[in-house]
Order: structure tokens, then C-alpha cells, then sequence
């Protein structure tokens, strides 16, 4: 079965970078878009951006731009998610969600998600 | 602040009908379709809905959407206490060129 699996909690200093992987398996990993939306404590969803596992081509949220980046390794099937000059609201759970074969599909499955605390 | 809306709480009683309202604009809702998850108390999102009205396989026929112009509902009827839960709607938007997500709905069967 589909299943994604995110590496694990995080914590670093403001100013920081943090890398979350998230690791495919149960089905072709260059067929299907990989998104990533993060959900600060006790608030709702945000999207960050996608990444095509084929051929790696990204599209970023605006309010990430800069200071994300998404790449992937297709020989083990893992997408990757780094987030750059860490402060104290980038504290969150971030999750990677399996889109579909075009960016306009629903996410699914979901990844159990990675905390990352952000803390001087 | 969300760019779709939701009302922040919702209730029902065991075996009743509730909705849940999700108000967007003509660059996300207007012309693209809704989908709907769910997320229980601790654990990841799950897609609930998709493509405005369309059930992946494993979830209950309980749960039903559907889309009008800028707006999208979920309903959830005979309700049980497994639905307590958190709903977030979604839609890609046209002007921001991303995806976006509402601010969720507190589910709470009474």
C-alpha cells in the first residue's frame, strides 16, 4: 500500500536550517507530485510548495519563496524539504502529501508529519 | 487569515445531519474544484472528499460535498462520535498560484 514516511522531530535555533525527508513506497515515485504543508501549533493547514519527482521542476508558495527548497532522490524514492533562517513561527509539524499525476489533484495519502521546533 | 472560510466550530448530536460551510472567491472555489480532509485528534490529514463531490474508497457514503459558484459544503449526516474531528476545505487559486486551505471546522458530536 501507499505509505510516507517523514524522518523525525527537529529542534534548532532561530537563524538555523532544517532538512525533513519523507520517503515513498507502494507505488512509482517519478509518477505523482509530492507537496509539503506545514500546521503551526493548535492552527489550520498551510501549503508550502510542490516538487515533480521526475524531473524535479518546484513550485513554491510566495510566502516561502527564498527560503525553501524541495529536491528529491529518485534512487531511494525520498523527497527532501529544507527550510532556511528558521524563527520562532516556523514552529510546526510539517508534512509531505502525495498529490496526483497533474498539480491540480487532492494530496494523498498524507505523511504522519515531522515536528520542527524552532527555540533559542 | 485564511483565504477560504470556515466557521470555526460545528455540533451535532449522534445521528444527525450537520454541515459545514467553505466560502471562497472566483480564483480558488469559482473555478477549481474543492476537496475536503480530516483530521482526528493527533494524527496526519486525511482526504475525505475530492474534486468537489467524488468519496475515495474506504470512506463512509455519511460524508458528501458538493460545490456551488464561490462556495463548497460538506455534510455529514448520521453522525457518529468517530466523526469528532477537525475539517479543512482546499482549492487551488488562480491569482496566487498555489494551493490553499481553510481555516478548519471543529467538529464536536454533543
Amino acid at each position: 500500500h501507499v505509505q510516507l514516511v517523514q524522518s523525525g522531530a527537529e529542534v534548532k535555533k532561530p537563524g538555523a536550517s532544517v532538512k525533513v525527508s519523507c520517503k515513498a513506497s507502494g507505488y512509482t515515485f517519478t509518477d505523482f507530485y509530492m507537496h509539503w504543508v506545514r500546521q503551526a501549533p493548535g492552527q489550520g493547514l498551510e501549503w508550502m510548495g510542490w516538487i515533480n519527482p521526475y524531473s524535479g521542476v518546484t513550485l513554491y508558495s510566495q510566502r516561502f519563496q527564498g527560503r525553501v527548497a524541495m529536491t528529491r532522490d529518485t534512487s531511494i524514492s525520498t523527497v527532501y524539504m529544507e527550510l532556511t533562517r528558521l524563527r520562532s513561527d516556523d514552529t510546526a509539524v510539517y508534512y509531505c502529501a502525495r498529490g496526483g499525476s497533474g498539480t491540480y489533484d487532492w494530496f494523498d495519502p498524507w505523511g504522519q508529519g515531522t515536528l520542527v521546533t524552532v527555540s533559542s | 487569515q485564511s483565504v477560504l472560510t470556515q466557521p470555526p466550530s460545528a455540533s451535532g448530536t449522534p445521528g444527525q445531519r450537520v454541515t459545514i460551510s467553505c466560502s471562497g472567491s472566483s480564483s480558488n472555489i469559482g473555478s477549481n474544484t474543492v476537496n475536503w480532509y480530516q483530521q482526528l485528534p493527533g494524527t496526519a490529514p486525511k482526504l475525505l472528499i475530492y474534486r468537489n463531490n467524488q468519496r475515495p474508497s474506504g470512506v463512509p457514503d455519511r460524508f458528501s460535498g458538493s460545490k456551488s459558484g464561490t462556495s463548497a459544503s460538506l455534510a455529514i449526516s448520521g453522525l457518529q462520535s468517530e466523526d469528532e474531528a477537525d475539517y479543512y476545505c482546499a482549492a487551488w487559486d488562480d491569482r496566487l498560484n498555489g494551493w490553499v486551505f481553510g481555516g478548519g471546522t471543529k467538529l464536536t458530536v454533543l
